[in-house]
């Protein structure tokens, strides 16, 4: 059973920011939330994770809501290559990742 | 970074035939990796968790004689597909987390088998 909610899809236009919403009302003290994409006929890729704070990497931001019952991806210059499946993920350590459906964002020219 | 090489990327087989999947994590040590089977237009579900010289560990509703899995080095698991059926066709990807960090997942670029 996923522990997040995410849109089915999202669409973005290239050089603009993407926000990917995720909201993981029931998790708890020590659930870390995880970001991971699939490109097409791939192997998911990590992008970011945190626990309470907002955390920046080269790739993205998470804002994490002081509740933690939401949280949102930054993807700050989407670009065509940022085209995928974008998995939200809630788990006390990456031994127990289990995917949910995750959001298709199509970033457009 | 931390590479995982799974192997073959594409197989095709015949029906009643069994398939060996590899995944092989490159440049650390893994007493854990994960096997994943992903549908078309599905997500990823976790199929077993393999454990380095141990017995694997198998999801509810996962058939462990029908997806055979050794986990035989730090390095190495393997997934045998036994006796395949077309409805076995799917996607199965490999992941490991790396041990240093223990932060993230790093997962292989996928089989996708077709059982004609």
């Amino acid at each position: 059973d996923a522990k997040t909610t995410q849109p089915p899809s999202m669409d973005c236009a290239e050089g603009r920011a993407a926000n990917l919403p995720c909201n993981h009302s029931t998790i708890s003290g020590n659930e870390y939330v995880y970001w991971y994409r699939q490109i097409h006929s791939q192997g998911p890729q990590y992008i970011i994770h945190g626990l309470k704070n907002n955390e920046t990497n080269e790739m993205a931001s998470l804002i994490i809501t002081e509740d933690r019952k939401s949280s949102t991806l930054i993807l700050p210059h989407a670009t065509l290559r940022d085209t995928a499946v974008y998995y939200c993920i809630v788990s006390l350590n990456n031994n127990d990742m289990r995917f949910g459906a995750g959001t298709r964002l199509t970033v457009k020219p | 970074g931390a590479v995982v090489s799974q192997h073959p990327s594409r197989v095709i087989c015949k029906s009643g035939t069994s398939v060996k999947i590899e995944c092989r994590s490159l440049d650390f040590q893994a007493t854990t990796m994960f096997w994943y089977r992903q549908f078309p237009k599905q997500s990823l579900m976790l199929m077993a968790t393999s454990n380095e010289g141990s017995k694997a560990t198998y999801e509810q509703g996962v058939e462990k004689d029908k997806f055979l899995i050794n986990h035989a080095s730090l390095t190495l698991s393997t997934l045998t597909v036994t006796s395949a059926h077309p409805e076995d066709s799917s996607f199965y990807i490999c992941s490991a987390p790396q041990r240093r960090t223990n932060e993230k997942l790093f997962f292989g670029s996928g089989t996708q088998l077709s059982v004609l």
